[in-house]
């Protein structure tokens, strides 16, 4: 069945390093591609996403790049600040709006 | 506008009474999701509406676990004969036209 692995937290930064969380997935057919946020305290936000391969998702500073052929989707971003601090889930659709697999979330703590 | 609503945000009760979670969908949205969230097992789908009816229950994980949908509007969740296990924040989502989901900030319950 489809499933949605990504790399194991916490992951602690400083301010201002790069950020680098590894998301790959199985499925059959072309699933949409989506990286949520949950931050402190409260509900889980889109946070960017791709539909299909070669895509890029870019919100927030953040980017990530649909690529089929090493069926991975890994979440980056060039200078983390100690308000992304919060955790970070990588999820897959088989169709647009349907039902979400998500990975296990990533806890980032960024420190000032 | 109006996100997706959750009541209660918090719920105690004890072992082996009945709860109600409820979910109010963003308006005019016709799908409705409800997951679970809780410590080592993520996010774990619990079932799916489109409109009324549920095509999709097949993470609902005991049939002490139901959930209907009433006007294509509001949901309730509802677990009988509750277990410590069933401890977790429950989770509402809604999406219309294959958009992606949008999640309410959830309910935490909490069986002593």
């Amino acid at each position: 069945g489809n499933s949605v692995t990504q790399m194991e937290g916490p992951v602690t930064l400083s301010e201002e390093a790069f950020l680098t969380i590894n998301c790959t997935y199985t499925a059959t057919g072309y699933p949409s591609l989506f990286w949520y946020v949950q931050y402190p305290g409260e509900g889980l936000q889109l946070l960017l996403k791709a539909t299909k391969a070669d895509d890029k998702g870019s919100n927030k500073g953040f980017e990530a790049t649909y690529r089929k052929e090493t069926t991975s989707f890994h979440l980056e971003k060039g200078s983390v600040q100690v308000s992304d601090s919060a955790v970070y889930f990588c999820a897959l659709s088989e169709v647009p709006g349907g039902k979400l697999i998500f990975g296990q979330g990533t806890e980032l703590s960024v420190k000032p | 506008g109006a996100g997706v609503s959750q009541s209660p945000s918090n719920k105690v009760t004890e072992k082996g009474k009945d709860v109600e979670l409820r979910c109010d969908p963003i308006s005019g949205h016709t799908a409705l999701y409800w997951y679970r969230q809780s410590l080592g097992q993520g996010l774990e789908f619990l079932i799916y509406f489109q409109g009324n009816s549920a095509p999709d229950k097949s993470g609902l994980p005991s049939d002490r676990f139901s959930a209907e949908r009433t006007g294509g509007s509001v949901s309730t969740l509802t677990i009988q004969r509750t277990q410590q296990e069933d401890s977790a924040v429950y989770l509402c989502a809604s999406s219309e036209n294959n958009s992606p989901l949008h999640f309410g900030n959830g309910t935490r319950l909490t069986v002593t």
